[in-house]
């Protein structure tokens, strides 16, 4: 299976700051056409999880561009500027490139 | 819009065994694979495998092979995970989640259902 590795496990940030979140995997996700299925995930206190980035770096619908991802091979990075209070939680990065689907263990965002 | 609606938290007893459902809507349900995670405190998400409910097939990770049984109804739309011979290591958040084919990502996510295993 691909291993995903998130660093760090928690971050603190003050409103309107900006954070980076790494995420590694074991494996280059590049699948055999050409895309890379690297995606992020928010979950929220009491909630699940909900997509917020899929292929690196496409934004899912509803998420303002705040949120940025980049990324190629086997290490990937998410960005939030601006951070603001509902962009609290826990972020997962997770693959869909190789089954089974795996994810990082996640990174706590939270308030200075 | 979509929407799956799981079932309510349960409390079961170790050897036991215990069936969750989750209830699509706003979609296709025989169009795209329904899957399920498994959420442990401090474990993060854990894959559990996945279901075609057009056709009815199924994967599964190795590790839940024979713990997790995957069914859907395609008259009511609803997914349904069985869990059998429990034991405290099942005692999770269990989402269903549904999958985008070609884009490789789940893009809507059940509400999540508790199950506690205790004596």
């Amino acid at each position: 299976d691909v291993v995903m590795t998130q660093t760090p496990v928690s971050l603190s940030v003050s409103l309107g700051g900006q954070v980076s979140i790494s995420c590694r995997s074991s494996q280059s996700l590049v699948h055999n056409n050409g895309n890379t299925y690297l995606s992020w995930y928010l979950q929220k206190p009491g909630q699940s999880p909900q997509l917020l980035i899929y292929k690196v770096s496409d934004r899912f619908s509803g998420f303002s561009d705040r949120f940025s991802g980049s990324g190629s091979g086997t290490d990937f990075t998410l960005k939030i500027s601006r951070v603001e209070p509902d962009d609290l939680g826990v972020y997962y990065c997770g693959q869909g490139t190789q089954y089974p689907p795996t994810f990082g263990a996640g990174t706590k965002l939270e308030l200075k | 819009q979509v929407q799956l609606q799981q079932s309510g938290a349960e409390l079961v007893k170790p050897g036991s065994s215990v069936k969750i459902s989750c209830k699509a809507s706003g979609y296709t349900f025989t169009s795209y694979d329904m899957h399920w995670i498994k959420q442990q405190p401090g474990n993060g998400l854990e894959w559990i495998g996945w279901i075609y409910p057009g056709n009815g097939n199924t994967k599964y990770n190795q590790k839940f092979n024979g713990k997790a049984t995957l069914t859907a109804d395609k008259s009511s739309s609803t997914a349904y995970m069985q869990l059998s011979s429990l034991t405290s290591e099942d005692s999770a958040v269990y989402f269903c989640a549904r999958w985008r084919y070609g884009y490789n990502y789940f893009d809507y996510w059940g509400q999540g259902v508790m199950v506690t295993v205790s004596s």
